[in-house]
């Protein structure tokens, strides 16, 4: 079965603190992505992966880190915690469509960390 | 990037056919056209996608316009656990092919 796993489901953090949100995928996607959930504004991208050590910034990296070591596991770092952080954090990761192949395929997500910075 | 437009909640009835409809007028000719649904507390599940004919599967059908400018999710026989907000997106397949999200339709299924 199809896992992607969230470190926490919760959090609480103060400010300016330092703060990591791990996701661990089993499946050996290539592409992982990190997104922010908040009411009205939907979810957005934060950055996203295609490879080991690769990342791009997504819509809303202002603030963010990420981080790729290993192909499963993708980090995203919040340098100094402020309170318009506050939200909840989605991690997702797919296997690499193919433009020639006119092949997409689903994003698998993570249940979430909803993420409260005081 | 591509942008999607859909009603910002519907109400349907149990037991009866939901068409969840999307515009997305300046799609390209690459873009992938997905489907995700959230429950309540939950991360987004894929539902569907396609890219210019329509199709099923278990959950849900997928009707694409000719032109593409729009699509419509079809839940043929909804039940309470259809209850949810879904989400019409559009996949670029160059690159990373991120997703671009919608604001997304919350769906009320009424017993």
């Amino acid at each position: 079965d199809v896992k992607v796993t969230q470190s926490s489901r919760y959090l609480v953090k103060r400010t300016g603190e330092k703060v990591f949100l791990e996701c661990v995928q089993d499946m050996d996607h290539e592409n992982m992505f990190w997104y922010r959930q908040d009411p009205g504004l939907g979810l957005r991208l934060i950055y996203f992966s295609y490879d080991v050590k690769m990342k791009e910034k997504g819509d809303i990296p202002e603030g963010y880190s990420v981080s790729r070591e290993k192909k499963e596991r993708f980090s995203l770092i919040l340098e100094s915690a402020s309170t318009n952080q506050t939200s909840m954090y989605l991690c997702a990761s797919s296997e690499v469509g193919l433009a020639a192949r006119g092949v997409s395929y689903e994003q698998y997500f993570g249940p979430g960390t909803r993420l409260t910075v005081t | 990037d591509a942008k999607t437009t859909q009603p910002n909640s519907m109400e349907s009835n149990e037991e009866e056919p939901v068409h969840l409809p999307c515009n997305h007028s300046t799609i390209s000719g690459t873009d992938y056209i997905h489907w995700y649904r959230q429950l309540p507390s939950q991360g987004p599940e894929y539902v569907i996608h396609g890219l210019t004919s329509n199709v099923n599967n278990r959950m849900a059908s997928l009707a694409i316009a000719e032109d593409r400018k729009s699509s419509t999710l079809i839940l043929h026989r909804a039940t309470l656990r259809d209850a949810a907000v879904y989400y019409c997106i559009l996949r670029v397949i160059q690159g990373a092919q991120k997703l671009v999200f919608g604001q997304g339709t919350r769906l009320t299924i009424n017993p």
